[in-house]
């Protein structure tokens, strides 16, 4: 069974700042790796899908990378705004998923 | 895109009485289906994985009997909490896939159950 490990559990910075976000998993036999944000009482929204094939994604502020053979992935968001303050899942995909621990954000105007 | 429909968004029920979460693949088929669970302020956890037109597969520690899923089409799976009880409230929420694609799934937005 995939174990997905995230690290920090919970992170505080200032706005601004630019910061990374870990994942660890187990099972490296994946397809791809999904990173989603999480608002309190809502619904996942899907930020970055990786293929297992690729090393990394962009989009906008949001950079994500994959490292399949040492099972992990970092999510490194630049200058952090206060809208981005929610909980980040990772989830490594292979016939299923599993979600990580998640690490909840909080960016201080 | 793919889109996942999930209703309702939140319930309220009485302890015993029995809940039904509907997910509906909109403009895809979904031939598989996940249902998540999550306590507050932890993080999701896989129930079950449904498949179109056979018995789901739970995960360890998720009651059978309690949580009943049905999916008797390519869009719609069910998700039906019997006799809840207030444990039982937690954040549930749906995923599907579409069958002819592994890129990524599509997630509803969550239903909000509280029993009291």
């Amino acid at each position: 069974k995939q174990e997905v490990t995230q690290i920090p559990a919970a992170l505080s910075v200032p706005e601004g700042e630019n910061l990374v976000l870990n994942c660890s998993f187990t099972d490296s036999a994946i397809y791809n790796l999904q990173w989603f944000r999480q608002d309190p009482g809502k619904g996942l929204t899907s930020l970055l899908l990786i293929q297992s094939s690729q090393r990394e994604q962009t989009s906008g502020r949001l950079n994500a990378s994959l490292d399949k053979s040492s099972g992990r992935s970092t999510l490194y968001i630049a200058a952090s705004q206060p809208g981005d303050s929610a909980t980040y899942l990772c989830a490594p995909t292979g016939n299923q998923f599993y979600f990580g621990t998640g690490t909840s954000l909080t960016v201080i105007p | 895109g793919a889109v996942v429909s999930q209703h309702p968004s939140w319930v309220i029920c009485k302890s015993g009485t029995s809940v039904k979460i509907e997910c509906r693949s909109l403009d895809f088929q979904a031939t598989t289906m996940f249902w998540y669970r999550q306590f507050p302020k932890q993080s999701l956890m896989l129930m079950a994985t449904s498949n179109e037109g056979s018995k789901a597969t739970y995960e360890q520690g998720v009651e059978k009997d309690k949580f009943l899923i049905n999916h008797a089409s390519l869009t719609l799976s069910t998700l039906t909490v019997t006799s809840a009880h207030p444990e039982d409230s937690s954040f549930y929420i749906c995923s599907a896939r579409d069958g002819e694609s592994r890129y990524g799934y599509t997630f509803g937005s969550g239903t909000r159950l509280t029993v009291v």
